[in-house]
């Protein structure tokens, strides 16, 4: 079974730019989630999309959206970009498919977002 | 106060060692518990993951979750080369959405032959 894909894994964007990045979660798995990694706040969780709605989110501006497909794809946007979102996000994604089970999550590769 | 405190290491072992990865939390709410292995510029890799309490062996590795000390740890027998990387550990509740993990700031680990 093929793993969590993302796109792009690189980026280099200017402050003020948006970008938008690109998840394909595992086959079968219907929840995406979107993680924030940097050097001094580590792993933090920015949103969750699940059956194409947000299911949860994370503390984290307005400038951070995403969306989820019908095909469970997701894409993550971030807008007016400045030199703090420099970071590498990670996608997750996960069966969820029931209380005591099916909620561990797998990750891509991520992509590394650079804001000069 | 973090929800999840983990030291950040780094932790330096000979090859063959037990190594003991722990973490301990504040939030009694936690059910699902996981460990992460993260290699330099690559996304964390699934290594163990518990529900609820108890222990867990695959392998090498095994997971032990104490609910009521709020404490949970990762053994590492036989450690080799190829383990030396950054450990995370996560857990989820369901009142925040089993999918919404809490990192720890993760260990570093490096064996050496």
């Amino acid at each position: 079974k093929a793993g969590v894909t993302q796109t792009p894994r690189y980026l280099i964007k200017t402050r003020g730019q948006q970008v938008t990045l690109s998840c394909s979660p595992i086959s079968g798995h219907r929840s995406v989630s979107w993680y924030q990694q940097t050097p001094g706040q580590g792993l933090q969780f920015l949103f969750e999309y699940f059956s194409e709605t947000q299911r949860n989110k994370g503390n984290f501006p307005g400038r951070f959206s995403g969306r989820q497909f019908s095909n469970s794809r997701s894409e993550m946007n971030v807008s007016t970009l400045e030199l703090g979102d420099s970071a590498l996000y990670l996608c997750a994604s996960s069966a969820s498919s029931g209380t005591g089970g099916g909620y561990e999550q797998y990750f891509g590769p991520g992509t590394r977002l650079t804001v000069t | 106060q973090k929800e999840v405190e983990q030291d950040p290491g780094p932790l330096s072992v000979p090859e063959g060692a037990i190594v003991s990865l722990n973490c301990t939390y504040s939030n009694s709410a936690f059910q699902y518990f996981m460990w992460y292995r993260q290699y330099s510029r690559k996304g964390p890799e699934l290594l163990m993951y518990t529900y609820s309490s108890g222990n867990k062996e695959d392998g090498r590795f095994t997971a032990q979750v104490d609910k009521s000390s709020k404490y949970i740890s990762l053994f590492i027998r036989d450690s080799q080369p190829s383990d030396s990387a950054t450990y995370l550990c996560a857990m989820s509740a369901r009142s925040g959405g089993y999918n919404k993990l809490i990192f720890g700031a993760g260990t570093r680990l490096a064996v050496h032959p």
